[in-house]
């Protein structure tokens, strides 16, 4: 079945450093992928999102790029804040017909960002 | 913010008592999910609705069951509680599903269930 894999965490960097979370999946046909950001003690944000291969989805200074060839989908960004620090989801949904817009996440890695 | 409330937003019970988290919207959207948190796994899909009365089993629901009697109403029943279902519970919503690519989820602020 359809399954995403993450890094492992936690992930400690200083402000201003840049910032890369792997994503790897594996899927059949053409999935949307996403990424989703929990800060503590709250629910799921929906961060970013691409619905086919190579778009680039983007919000807040995060990046990433749908590549079908690597199968990737790898969150970045140049300079992050302490205002980052949060649990970062990485998922893919199957869209058409007989599909019912479930979620499949990897197991999440944690940011923490220190002044 | 899309309108999602979970309750209770924590909870203690004990081995082998009933527990029911109830997941309520006001945005009239089709589509519920509930999903469970745990470390190393991420989220995962225990049941869905599509509608009024029609709900079906995702990855990991054994130990549940799940009613929709009203639109805006989702509930999750754990007959029976165990200790491996203690865990963050997750509602969400979204308006058609799987049918169009630029739906989005949105999710409650979940429920810890501690089970003693």
């Amino acid at each position: 079945g359809d399954s995403v894999t993450q890094m492992e965490g936690p992930v400690t960097l200083s402000e201003e450093a840049f910032l890369t979370i792997n994503c790897t999946y594996t899927a059949t046909g053409y999935p949307s992928l996403f990424w989703y950001v929990q800060y503590p003690g709250e629910g799921l944000q929906l961060l970013l999102k691409a619905t086919k291969a190579d778009d680039k989805g983007s919000n807040k200074g995060f990046e990433a790029t749908y590549r079908k060839e690597t199968t990737s989908f790898h969150l970045e960004k140049g300079s992050v804040q302490v205002s980052d620090s949060a649990v970062y989801f990485c998922a893919l949904s199957q869209y058409g017909s007989g599909n019912t817009g479930k979620l499949i996440f990897g197991q999440g890695t944690t940011l923490q960002v220190k002044p | 913010d899309a309108g999602i409330t979970q309750s209770p937003r924590h909870k203690v019970t004990e081995t082998g008592t009933p527990v029911t988290l109830r997941c309520h919207q006001t945005e009239n959207h089709r589509y519920m999910y509930w999903y469970r948190q745990d470390p190393g796994h991420g989220l995962r899909l225990i049941h869905y609705s599509y509608g009024v009365k029609d709900t079906d089993k995702g990855e990991v629901s054994d130990g549940y069951s799940v009613s929709r009697s009203k639109t805006e109403d989702f509930l999750l029943t754990l007959e029976s509680a165990t200790s491996s279902q203690t865990s963050v519970y997750f509602c969400a919503i979204s308006e058609s599903g799987g049918l169009n690519m630029n739906t989005e989820a949105f999710f409650g602020q979940g429920t810890r269930l501690t089970v003693v």
